[in-house]
């Protein structure tokens, strides 16, 4: 079965520097999305990508977040300077059919020191 | 904005039947999704509801009521592994065109032998 691929799934860096997480989507979805989740709490959008393009961000995703899709396989999420409040479960998903049926990866954990 | 409303913790035991419900607030509606998530993993897609009724995937059906923003996740012949969190979500209606879906805070489902 087709899974969405994170790495590293574990990542742990010192506030202030820039971390990028990436993803490798179902190859033939063709809408991206970033999720995060501090322990213990609900799963948060962050964004959501179509067509080489940002479609929709959260009040989360603020100057400090971007994204990207460097070739035909990866998407990342990058943020330039972590705060502590930033350590949570990061999760990439993709669909083929928009809010239908997401494919979540496994999801990275970040934590901030 | 949306906002979801579901249990915090259900408990049951083995072969039991048990009831998650969801109740929603949105300003315009286009369907109501389940999720399971293990132990921080990734979530994983169960079910979509975009009509009123029932909707049955093997051991797991759920259900919507349109007129009463509601809905619930039905799981039968309850077996360990399904000791889980499960959450529900709808789409988020601030783009009409976006795809993301806004999770409610997750329902955390304990199965005893």
């Amino acid at each position: 079965e087709p899974e969405v691929t994170q790495t590293p799934s574990h990542q742990v860096t010192q506030m202030g520097q820039e971390v990028i997480l990436r993803c490798v989507p179902i190859s033939n979805h063709l809408y991206f999305y970033w999720y995060r989740q501090i322990l213990g709490q609900k799963v948060e959008f962050l964004v959501s990508f179509y067509n080489n393009e940002i479609s929709e961000k959260s009040e989360i995703f603020d100057d400090q977040f971007s994204v990207e899709r460097p070739d035909g396989s990866n998407f990342t999420l990058k943020i330039r300077s972590t705060k502590l409040e930033d350590s949570a479960m990061y999760f990439c998903a993709s669909s083929d059919a928009g809010a239908y049926g997401y494919t979540f990866g496994s999801g990275t954990r970040l934590t901030v020191v | 904005g949306q906002s979801l409303e579901q249990p915090s913790e259900v408990t049951a035991v083995e072969g039991a039947i048990v009831q998650i419900n969801c109740t929603y607030q949105t300003s315009g509606f286009y369907g109501l999704s389940w999720y399971q998530q293990h132990d921080g993993g990734a979530p994983t897609f169960l079910s979509y509801n975009a009509l009123d009724g029932l909707e049955e995937t093997g051991r797991f059906s759920s259900f919507l009521s349109r007129s009463d923003s509601y809905g619930y996740l039905l799981l039968q012949e309850l077996q360990m592994k399904d000791s889980a969190s499960y959450f529900c979500a709808v789409r988020d209606t601030y783009n009409q065109a976006g795809t993301a879906l806004i999770f409610g805070k997750g329902t955390t489902l304990s199965v005893s032998s």
